[in-house]
């Protein structure tokens, strides 16, 4: 069965240092999504992707974050310089096309911790 | 704007009893809802979707969910738990721009 795929599934890192998280969506799967979820809550989401365009990124912190999806397939987001309010899970998720009843398939994801 | 409010952060029950995890919404219209599970160490797996049709909803693992929109709500259920569905339940309405909104989520824990 097709898996959204993240890497690395943990990062310790200090603060101030730049950190990068990546993710592979299922084959095919046109829109692309990067939530954080802190401990607790639920996710939230950080910036969405259709194919190689950002459609939405009003809640990724742009000052710090930057996320790209340079062919339309994988794609990384970095952080830097990271805080320690940034220690969160941060995950990935697909889905065909992104309608509003697309079910959107999750990555294990990237606990992110910073010191 | 859309949002879902997940009323019980934990919920326990014994092994072989019902399980409710209550979930209320507001929206102004009719959205798609959906319950996803989250167990440790694992991605986000969808549970069931509703999405305007039947409003008894049947998912996975025998759990269902009925859209009540009187009552704004769209609680999820199951009539007899396994040790298996302990995780975190999330409920999630479409905010209408194809972007979710999720609840903070229910710990649900099984006793034996």
């Amino acid at each position: 069965e097709a898996e959204v795929a993240q890497s690395p599934r943990y990062k310790i890192t200090e603060k101030s240092q730049a950190v990068a998280f990546w993710c592979d969506p299922i084959s095919g799967h046109a829109t692309l999504y990067w939530y954080r979820q802190i401990l607790g809550q639920g996710p939230e989401l950080l910036v969405q992707f259709q194919d190689e365009s950002v459609v939405d990124d009003s809640q990724l912190p742009k000052d710090r974050f930057s996320a790209e999806r340079l062919k339309g397939v994988d794609s990384t987001l970095k952080i830097q310089p990271a805080e320690l309010g940034d220690s969160a899970m941060y995950l990935c998720a697909s889905s065909t096309r992104g309608g509003a009843v697309d079910e959107q398939f999750f990555g294990p994801g990237t606990r992110l911790t910073v010191l | 704007a859309q949002s879902v409010t997940q009323l019980d952060s934990h919920v326990s029950v014994s092994e072989g009893t019902p399980v409710l995890l209550r979930c209320n919404y507001s929206s102004s219209y009719s959205p798609s809802l959906f319950w996803y599970v989250q167990h440790p160490n694992k991605g986000l797996q969808l549970l069931l979707k509703y999405t305007s049709a039947a409003t008894l909803v049947k998912g996975i693992n025998g759990f269902e969910a009925e859209f009540k929109k009187s009552e704004t709500s769209f609680h999820l259920t199951k009539p007899s738990a396994h040790m298996s569905d302990a995780a975190e339940y999330f409920c999630v309405v479409e905010s209408g721009t194809y972007k979710y909104i999720f609840g903070t989520g229910t710990r649900l824990k099984v006793l034996a």
